[in-house]
């Protein structure tokens, strides 16, 4: 069956360190992925979209990676901070258009001072 | 607007009772979603439009749910005697062809 997994338990880490999510992916050849973060009360917002010939995708203190043989994706957040803290999403096109993001439940990151 | 925008942002409603959701997304945005969110839950996919026409519905959860989208810009979602099983956020979201969503802040529907 299709499964896209994120780690359930919250990660905690402490302020400066690099915080590291995992989306691991089953029976499905995405397109493309993408990575969203989501604040409490409010709808998810877009951070970074990486696509299947990327290995490695950069912006500011974030780094997303794609493996297409592992079927992982992994999202690192580097020098963190505590408004970093919120849940990460990640969501993978399985048809190559965008008209239908296959949704992980997220992972939660608190960002301890 | 420059973002997405949703209405109401809260609804309480009696069970049995029929309630209107609306979107609004960004302009000149040919994809327009909706999805429904539980507490503590993932997102649950409801509908896609491309233009006014929903190539895909396969998401509304029974025949109460229903959605149209007018002059390829607002949305609305219609739920029929709802339930108590409804009650959840409900988010919109609207994206170029082939680009990232956009999302509305959501309307928490709370139904009796």
């Amino acid at each position: 069956s299709q499964k896209i997994e994120q780690n359930s338990e919250a990660l905690n880490i402490q302020e400066g360190k690099t915080a590291t999510l995992t989306c691991n992916y089953t029976n499905y050849s995405p397109a493309y992925l993408q990575w969203y973060r989501q604040d409490p009360g409010r709808g998810p917002v877009f951070l970074l979209l990486i696509r299947e010939n990327e290995k490695e995708k950069r912006k500011e203190r974030l780094k997303v990676t794609f493996d297409t043989t592992l079927k992982q994706s992994l999202f690192h957040i580097t020098a963190s901070q505590p408004a970093d803290s919120a849940t990460y999403l990640c969501a993978l096109d399985n048809a190559g258009n965008n008209r239908k993001l296959i949704w992980g439940l997220g992972t939660s990151l608190a960002v301890n001072p | 607007g420059a973002g997405v925008s949703q209405s109401p942002s809260n609804k309480v409603t009696e069970k049995g009772k029929d309630v209107e959701l609306r979107c609004d997304p960004i302009s000149g945005h040919t994809a327009l979603y909706w999805y429904r969110q539980s507490l503590g839950q993932g997102l649950e996919f409801l509908i896609y439009f491309q233009g006014n026409s929903a190539p895909d519905k396969s998401g509304l959860p029974s025949d109460r749910f229903s959605a149209e989208r007018t002059g390829g810009s607002v949305s609305t979602l219609t739920i029929q005697r709802t339930q108590q099983e409804d009650s959840a956020v409900y988010l919109c979201a609207s994206s170029p062809m082939g680009g990232n969503q956009f999302f509305g802040p959501g309307t928490r529907l709370t139904v009796l």
